[in-house]
């Protein structure tokens, strides 16, 4: 699987939209991007994913560059419960293969 | 909506010492993964199966082994147990998505255990 890069941390106000970037040049042309967050302790959970065009859903939206090089979460209005753990992971299209989590980005939402 | 079960949620055990830990996957999904998290450390795929074949093998050690059985669910073995084992271990289900992905993952609640 392609290396990811995240931010160790970011922070974000209340109401406001986050971005969260991802940086994985050597993404091969069969992987996704997939993002999942953790909150405290527990399970990982299922954001969005996508290969070549954006997508959105009803929890954020993901802009992959054209040269799918890098992408970035959106979180469109923060709020305080979306304080996790962010992970952009690259992964391969068959099922039963891994989501290797790399070192995500820690979100902190203040009021 | 049902969810990834894992069983026991909290297990004690001294070192040198077995446990299993349990999981059954969302009805109808064909494909469990084990994850195991250290205190402070991000998730660390040990393993994953798809229609009871095992699928994928990450940073599991020899003295674990796991197995999905004809219900689909699915049990890690760990024995010789080590103080460093102690861990959140994290059982997640998705079924095969036929447009192209991994799909999404499911994941339970964790089972943590102690080794003392």
């Amino acid at each position: 699987d392609a290396k990811t890069t995240q931010p160790t941390s970011m922070d974000c106000a209340e109401g406001r939209a986050a971005n969260l970037p991802c940086n994985h040049s050597t993404i091969s042309g069969n992987e996704y991007v997939y993002w999942y967050r953790q909150i405290h302790s527990q399970g990982p959970q299922y954001i969005i994913h996508g290969l070549k065009n954006n997508e959105t859903n009803e929890m954020a939206s993901l802009i992959i560059t054209e040269d799918r090089k890098s992408s970035t979460l959106i979180l469109p209005h923060a709020t305080l419960r979306d304080t996790a753990v962010y992970y952009c992971i690259a992964a391969k299209s068959n099922s039963g293969y891994a989501l290797n989590f790399g070192k995500g980005t820690s979100l902190l939402v203040t009021p | 909506a049902a969810g990834v079960i894992q069983s026991p949620r909290h297990l004690i055990k001294e070192k040198r010492e077995t446990a299993t830990l349990k999981c059954y996957p969302i009805p109808r999904h064909d494909t469990v993964y084990w994850y195991q998290q250290g205190p402070g450390q991000d998730p660390q795929f040990l393993i994953s199966f798809y229609e009871k074949m095992q699928s994928d093998k990450g940073s599991i050690p020899d003295r674990f082994s796991a197995q999905q059985f004809s219900d689909y669910h699915s049990e890690l073995n760990m024995s010789s147990l080590e103080l460093g084992d102690s861990a959140l271990y994290f059982c997640a289900s998705s079924l095969k998505n036929l447009a192209g992905g991994p799909g999404e993952l499911f994941f339970g609640e964790g089972s943590r255990l102690t080794v003392l």
